[in-house]
């Protein structure tokens, strides 16, 4: 059973470029969450998505990002017109469901480098 | 809204035992679960406690207790590997649904 997949694992992108980060969750799993860890830093929620439904997005910025979890495909964070401060890990996890059991697994994150 | 406190940093013997506390405030409170999280690698689940009482797994063991919004990790005969940091996180009522919040982390250092 394949684990949460993320790729690109690395991505350097120049300021005012688009970064597109996609994650597939773990088999199986309907649930997906999206965190920011800058360095020697704690892990900060972003958004959490179900299939084609963003359920709560009060962690990420109201300019340039937005997240989506289609039926068909991964999920994708997107970043517009990247700045240096959005140079971080981004970090992808998935649950099968949101029971009070449910663990959220993580994938391998990508590291944003923006130049 | 959700807050979680844990020490920054902590430095233990390698082959000693040493204890992470973690305090928490939630509503509406549905688990709590620890990760641990290498240098540049993702976070992975270590434990879940929902009950009052003591998890064993191993070398590591988690403690709960709801009343006193207090849990703690502890790891035996560590290892030099078990330097890493580890992220308590809670599970709680917050914008409708039952929302997991992390800890900043504790970052340990085991030393020879």
């Amino acid at each position: 059973n394949a684990g949460v997949m993320q790729n690109p694992r690395h991505l350097v992108r120049r300021r005012g470029q688009e970064a597109r980060l996609r994650c597939s969750p773990m088999k199986g799993h309907s649930h997906v969450y999206w965190y920011r860890q800058l360095p020697e830093e704690g892990l900060k929620f972003m958004v959490y998505l179900q299939k084609e439904n963003i359920i709560d997005e009060s962690g990420m910025p109201k300019e340039r990002f937005s997240a989506e979890f289609p039926k068909e495909g991964p999920s994708i964070l997107r970043i517009q017109q990247v700045v240096r401060g959005d140079s971080a890990a981004y970090f992808c996890a998935s649950s099968p469901r949101q029971g009070p059991t449910d663990t959220q697994y993580f994938g391998p994150g990508t590291r944003l480098t923006v130049l | 809204g959700q807050n979680i406190d844990q020490p920054t940093e902590m430095t233990a013997t390698e082959g000693a035992i040493v204890q992470i506390n973690c305090t928490y405030q939630t509503s509406g409170f549905n688990g709590l679960f620890w990760y641990q999280q290498h240098a540049g690698e993702a976070p992975t689940f270590l434990s879940y406690n929902v009950l009052d009482g003591l998890e064993e797994k191993g070398r590591f063991s988690s403690f709960l207790s709801r009343s006193k919004g207090y849990s703690y990790l502890l790891l035996k005969e560590l290892q030099m590997k078990d330097s890493a940091s580890y992220l308590c996180a809670v599970r709680g009522s917050s914008g409708g649904y039952q929302k997991v919040t992390f800890g900043t982390g504790t970052k340990l250092q085991v030393i020879p």
